[in-house]
C-alpha cells in the first residue's frame, strides 16, 4: 500500500464508450500524475497537475482528458479510445516538482480496448 | 533526444549478487532514481542518487557517475523475492522523470 488508490483496478471498453479512472491520495502531496505503461516500453507520462494546476501535457491525444479537482483526486476520462491505447495506466503523486522528490505510485488500471 | 538505456532481462541465483546498470543522456540532471516493480503491482522507491558515489540501504546499494552518464544497482545476497522489474529514471532540468524501460530480473533457486 503506497498511499495512491487507483480505481478500477481493470477495465475493459469499446472503441464508442466513455469512461473514467479514478486516482485518490491522501498523502498531503501537492503534484500528480498519469503515466502509461505499455510492455516493454518506459513509462510515458501524460499529464502533471501541481497544486491542482495543470503543468504539462505531453502531446497526449484529446480522447484522454484529465481532470483535478482537488490536490487530493485525479481523474482520466476516457472516449472514443483506440485498441493501442490498450495499456496499465498508472496514477503517482509527489509533495512537489523539485529534485529528491520520490514519486508514489498507484497500483494502475490495466485497461483493455476492443 | 533523451534516452535513458538499462538491459532489457537479467538472470542470476538466490543468494548471489547482480548489478543491473542504467546509461543516461538528458537535458539537465536534477538526480537519478531506482524503482523495483513488481508484476501487476505498483512501482516502489528504491534509491536517489544526485552526486557521484554510492549510496547503500541494506542488501540494495546504486552507484551514480554523472561525467560518464552511468549509475548501476546492486543487489546483494539475493532472495527469490527480488524478482522484479528495475526501473531507471532520470530528472531533467524540468524536473521530469525520463524512464528506461526497465530490466526485468529473474532470480533461479
Amino acid at each position: 500500500e503506497t498511499g495512491v488508490t487507483q480505481t478500477p483496478r481493470h477495465l475493459v471498453m469499446g472503441m464508442t464508450n466513455k469512461k473514467s479512472l479514478k486516482c485518490e491520495q491522501h498523502l498531503g502531496h501537492n503534484a500528480m500524475y498519469w503515466y502509461k505503461q505499455s510492455a516493454k516500453k518506459p513509462l510515458e507520462l501524460m499529464f502533471v497537475y501541481n497544486f491542482k494546476e495543470q503543468t504539462e501535457n505531453n502531446s497526449v491525444p484529446s480522447r484522454f482528458s484529465p481532470e483535478c479537482p482537488n490536490s487530493s483526486h485525479l481523474f482520466l476520462h476516457l472516449h472514443t479510445l483506440q485498441p493501442e491505447d490498450s495499456a496499465l495506466y498508472l496514477c503517482a503523486s509527489s509533495q512537489d516538482l523539485a529534485e529528491n522528490t520520490e514519486a508514489f505510485f498507484g497500483q494502475g488500471t490495466r485497461l483493455t480496448v476492443v | 533526444g533523451q534516452n535513458i538505456d538499462q538491459p532489457t532481462e537479467m538472470t542470476a541465483t538466490e543468494g548471489a549478487i547482480v548489478q543491473i546498470n542504467c546509461t543516461y543522456q538528458t537535458s539537465g540532471f536534477n538526480g537519478l532514481f531506482w524503482y523495483q516493480q513488481h508484476a501487476g503491482e505498483a512501482p516502489t522507491f528504491l534509491s536517489y542518487n544526485v552526486l557521484d558515489g554510492l549510496e547503500e540501504k541494506g542488501r540494495f546499494s546504486s552507484f551514480l557517475s554523472r561525467s560518464k552518464g552511468y549509475s548501476y544497482l546492486l543487489l546483494k545476497e539475493l532472495q527469490m523475492k527480488d524478482s522484479a522489474s528495475y526501473l531507471c529514471a532520470v530528472m531533467d532540468s524540468n524536473y521530469q522523470l525520463i524512464w528506461g524501460a526497465g530490466t526485468k530480473l529473474i532470480i533461479k533457486p
